[in-house]
C-alpha cells in the first residue's frame, strides 16, 4: 500500500516568513494529493489539493508543488500569519483506491 | 463540511466497558470513515464504508466495530478489547476526491 512521509514534524517561523512542508509518497500510481489544516481542537479542513497532471497550484498565500519523478510534493505558505499556526497533514491517494493515506502531520507555529 | 455530526464531544469510559460513538451526515455522501488521532501519529484509518450494509477494516481495526445500516449513519463501537482507547476520534465522509471531517469525539478511559 501507499506510504507517506511528512517533514518536519514541527516548524517554527516568525510572522511574515515563508514555511515549507514536504511529503514523499511510495506508490507511483498515486494521482491525488490533498493538504489539510487542523487548528487546535478542531476538525481537519481541506486547504488545497493537486492532481498528478499538474505541477503546481496556488491559492493566495498557499501553494503546492508536485514532483512525480521524485515522488514528493510540498506545501508553501508565504507571508505567514499567527492564524496559520496549526497542524498540517498531507495525503496521497492511489489511483486504485478512494482512500487517501495521510502523513503524520506538521505542527506549524508562527511567532508574532 | 458542517453536515457531519459526531456525539458525544467528550466521553469517559471505565476499563472493560464498550462505548459507541455516533456519526451522522446529511451530505448524502456514500462513503464514510472513522479515523483515530494520537499525538505525532497522524490520522489512522479504523474502518470505512462505501455503501450501506458494507464496510471494510482499515489499518487499526482491532478492538473496534462498526455498522452501516443507513446511508447517513456510521457508528463506531470501541470495545473492551481495544488496549489503548484513549484518543481523539474523527468521523468523515466523502464525495469525489474530497474528505470532510466531523468535529471529533474525545474518548478517555479512566
Amino acid at each position: 500500500g501507499e506510504n507517506v512521509e511528512q517533514h518536519p514534524s514541527t516548524l517554527s517561523v516568525q510572522e511574515g516568513d515563508s514555511a515549507v512542508i514536504k511529503c514523499t509518497y511510495s506508490d507511483s500510481a498515486s494521482n491525488y494529493f490533498p493538504w489539510y489544516k487542523q487548528e487546535l481542537g478542531k476538525r481537519p479542513q481541506l486547504i488545497i489539493d493537486i492532481r498528478s497532471n499538474v505541477g503546481e497550484k496556488k491559492d493566495q498565500r498557499i501553494a503546492v508543488t508536485l514532483n512525480k519523478t521524485a515522488k514528493h510534493f510540498s506545501l508553501h505558505i508565504t507571508e505567514t500569519q499567527p492564524e496559520d499556526s496549526a497542524v498540517y497533514f498531507c495525503a496521497a491517494r492511489s489511483g486504485g483506491s478512494y482512500i487517501p493515506t495521510f502523513g503524520r502531520g506538521t505542527s506549524l507555529i508562527v511567532h508574532p | 463540511d458542517g453536515g457531519i455530526t459526531q456525539s458525544p464531544k467528550y466521553l469517559f469510559r471505565k476499563e472493560g466497558q464498550n462505548v459507541t460513538l455516533s456519526c451522522e451526515q446529511n451530505l448524502n455522501h456514500d462513503a464514510m470513515y472513522w479515523y483515530r488521532q494520537d499525538p505525532g501519529q497522524g490520522l489512522r484509518l479504523i474502518y470505512y464504508s462505501q455503501i450501506v450494509n458494507d464496510f471494510q477494516k482499515g489499518d487499526i481495526a482491532e478492538g473496534y466495530s462498526v455498522s452501516r445500516e443507513k446511508k447517513e449513519s456510521f457508528p463506531l463501537t470501541v470495545t473492551s478489547a481495544q488496549k489503548n482507547p484513549t484518543a481523539f476520534y474523527l468521523c468523515a465522509s466523502s464525495i469525489g476526491d474530497t474528505i470532510y471531517f466531523g468535529e471529533g469525539s474525545w474518548l478517555t478511559v479512566v
